[in-house]
């Protein structure tokens, strides 16, 4: 089974700045099947990246994916007010599909 | 395009029993497979279990707390996975998703969920 370890835990930062989040596999996601969510308070999780880098459909260019073998990061380079929410990201390349814990992104 | 559509969720007293559908449309669900994906209320998420596709005997796998109780099917003729959960436990109350990333495909679809509530 392949643990996906996030961090931080919590981000505070302002509208407007920069966040970088971080996603560290214990062995190698097949394929980069690795995809990042965004999760609000009693809404399904939201696919933002898939294969990576790959931004779903409808996702604004100001979230990026990048990484490969075991280290990924989701950065969203300006944080608007609707971006403060939970982040998970996914290994889906293998079964079992496994989740980071998640990283809350909360306004400072 | 690719839809998954849960249904069945609801409220079982403990010990009782609860069928989940997963409908897809829009790939090739016989060649895909399908997991199922659980969220208790302010937790993460949590892998339930998946089926493989004909090619893969329909093999099934399940998370440790649910093996033995919960069963994962499939009707290929009626694009539709199966949940099957008996021995219910209030643990097991959570919303229920389906996902799959389609025959060979990169990207992972997810349905809406279904609320499943156990309690006396």
């Amino acid at each position: 089974e392949i643990v996906l370890t996030q961090s931080p835990g919590t981000l505070s930062l302002s509208p407007g700045e920069r966040a970088t989040l971080s996603c560290r596999a214990s062995q190698s996601v097949s394929s980069s099947y690795l995809a990042w969510y965004q999760q609000k308070p009693g809404q399904a999780p939201r696919l933002l990246i898939y294969g990576a880098s790959s931004r779903a459909t409808g996702i604004p260019d100001r979230f990026s994916g990048s990484g490969s073998g075991t280290d990924f990061t989701l950065t969203i380079s300006r944080l608007e007010p609707k971006d403060f929410a939970v982040y998970y990201c996914q290994q889906y390349g293998s079964s079992p599909l496994t989740f980071g814990g998640g990283t809350k992104v909360e306004i400072k | 395009e690719v839809q998954l559509v849960e249904s069945g969720g609801g409220l079982v007293q403990p010990g009782g029993s609860l069928k989940l559908s997963c409908a897809a449309s829009g790939f090739i669900f016989s060649g895909s497979a399908m997991h199922w994906v659980r969220q208790a209320s302010g937790k993460g998420l949590e892998w339930v279990g998946h089926i493989g596709n004909k090619a893969k005997s329909y093999a099934t796998a399940y998370a440790a707390s649910v093996k033995g109780r919960f069963t994962i099917s499939r009707d290929d003729s009626k694009n539709t996975a199966y949940l099957q959960m008996n021995t219910l436990k209030t643990e097991d109350t959570a919303v229920y998703y389906c996902t799959s990333r389609g025959d060979g495909g990169d990207t992972p679809y997810w349905g809406q969920g279904t609320l499943v509530t156990v309690s006396s």
